[in-house]
């Protein structure tokens, strides 16, 4: 059975930093792409990171180039969100999901995980 | 990267049909069929229902279905239960640069 488990989440400072990870099980994690979606408190889904299954490409939504960095270690089974510069905004519930294939490009989310909250205020 | 646009609620009686609209661009929905539709019911996490416009994966019942007509997408759901109140979202494929996006959100109400 596929699972993914986020933590990391919590309350921060505008300006600061949080690192979130997501940890797979149930299949073979470098053989495809991963993503993160957040959803604002109310508001609807938002594509935010992708990243290609050996980590050799990486995609992001205008809102957070620059400031969001993807990335994850196959030998841990581990997908990574570092967030810096996090703004207001950045408040919601951010969630993993599996690609369903290796690139990423042209899939879908076929499985998600139960999300993490992170809170950006003062 | 604009949002796919989606109608805010939808509703029918047990036993009817809706059907619920995604509309892109020809940089999006109506540029590639890879369009996908996403369950949410409260406090939850999405559930992919349909996928590559037609596609159901294996568990999702067969009252629900995805068509696609130039750049908007739909999601017809038959039948209607009152399990199937909940949040649908569609997503699309955006090419390269845009990669992903997701519609808005649509409310159903099981009346």
């Amino acid at each position: 059975e596929v699972q993914l488990v986020e933590s990391g989440g919590g309350l921060v400072q505008p300006g600061g930093s949080l690192r979130l990870s997501c940890a797979a099980s149930g299949f073979t994690f470098s053989g495809y792409a991963m993503s993160w979606v957040r959803q604002a408190p109310g508001k609807g889904l938002e594509w935010v990171s992708a990243i290609s299954g050996s980590a050799g490409s990486t995609h992001y939504a205008d809102s957070v180039k620059g400031r969001f960095t993807i990335s994850r270690d196959n030998s841990k089974n581990t997908l990574y969100l570092q967030m810096n510069s996090l703004r207001a905004e950045d408040t919601a519930v951010y969630y993993c999901g599996k690609e369903a294939n290796y690139y990423g490009s042209g899939s879908t989310i076929d499985c998600w995980g139960q999300g993490t909250l992170v809170t950006v205020s003062s | 990267q604009s949002a796919l646009t989606q109608p805010p609620s939808a509703s029918g009686s047990p036993g009817q049909s809706v059907t619920i609209s995604c509309t892109g661009t020809s940089s999006d929905v109506g540029g590639y069929n890879y369009v996908s539709w996403y369950q949410q019911h409260p406090g939850k996490a999405p559930k992919l229902m349909i996928y590559e416009v037609t596609e159901r994966p294996s568990g999702v019942p067969d009252r629900f279905s995805g068509s696609k007509s130039g750049n908007t997408a739909s999601l017809t759901v038959s039948g209607l239960q009152a399990e199937d109140e909940a949040d649908y979202y569609c997503s699309s494929y955006a090419g390269s640069n845009n990669f992903k996006v997701f519609g808005g959100g649509t409310k159903l109400t099981v009346l």
